[in-house]
């Protein structure tokens, strides 16, 4: 079955940096692309980047352009979020999840979710 | 950026009841539409792409319908797992794929 496993969140203050991982299983990793969703406490649901299925596409959610950067590894199933300049806005859970084919960008398997709380 | 806007924010039902939800696109998003339920504490879960086709194991009392810029999601008969927030989602014109802000089912 396919399992998204995300790790890395926490505590961080303003400006620092922090990066989230997604460990997959269950599917062929290294054929779809990927994406990461947060959501803001009591908040809905914001798209935040998404990469290729061999990483030569990447595209961010304007709020997080120039600060997040999203890679992955297929060799070890794992995909990243490399988060810089970190402000209390970020603070979110943050989703990974998979998409559903590579034409249409909607997502059929989620993560549980890691928290981000960016505090001094 | 396509906006997506649902309505109503909150709706309280009763269990049994029939209850429809509706989402509608700031531009033609042809039926380039999912929705997905999530629960409290949990991840969300994709009911319902190109506007009408329930995923994988998703019970028969949920359906979708609409095309372009209106779209709607009915729960035939309300059972006391349903209740929970849903959101819908274009992924026509993207990136970036966008979300409605929710709608949260509670019991009346």
């Amino acid at each position: 079955q396919v399992q998204l496993v995300e790790s890395g969140g926490g505590v961080v203050q303003p400006g620092r940096s922090l990066r989230l991982s997604c460990a997959a299983s269950g599917f062929s990793f290294s054929t779809y692309g990927m994406h990461w969703v947060r959501q803001a406490p009591g908040k809905g649901l914001e798209w935040v980047a998404i990469i290729s299925f061999d990483g030569s596409y990447k595209y961010y959610g304007d709020s997080v352009k120039g600060r997040f950067t999203i890679s992955r590894d297929n060799s070890k199933n794992t995909l990243y979020l490399q988060m810089n300049s970190l402000r209390a806005e970020d603070s979110a859970v943050y989703f990974c999840a998979k998409e559903a084919s590579s034409t249409w960008y909607y997502f059929n398997y989620w993560g549980q979710g890691t928290l981000v709380t960016v505090s001094s | 950026e396509i906006v997506m806007t649902q309505s109503p924010v909150t709706l309280s039902v009763s269990p049994g009841e029939r209850v429809t939800l509706s989402c509608r696109a700031s531009q033609s998003v042809s039926s380039n539409l999912a929705w997905y339920q999530q629960k409290p504490g949990q991840a969300p879960r994709l009911l319902i792409s190109g506007a009408s086709t329930r995923a994988t194991g998703i019970p028969a009392r949920f359906s979708g319908s609409g095309s372009g810029t209106e779209f709607t999601l009915t729960i035939s008969s309300l059972q006391s797992e349903d209740f929970a927030v849903y959101y819908c989602q274009q992924y026509n014109n993207w990136p970036p794929c966008s979300f409605g802000q929710g709608t949260k089912l509670e019991i009346k």
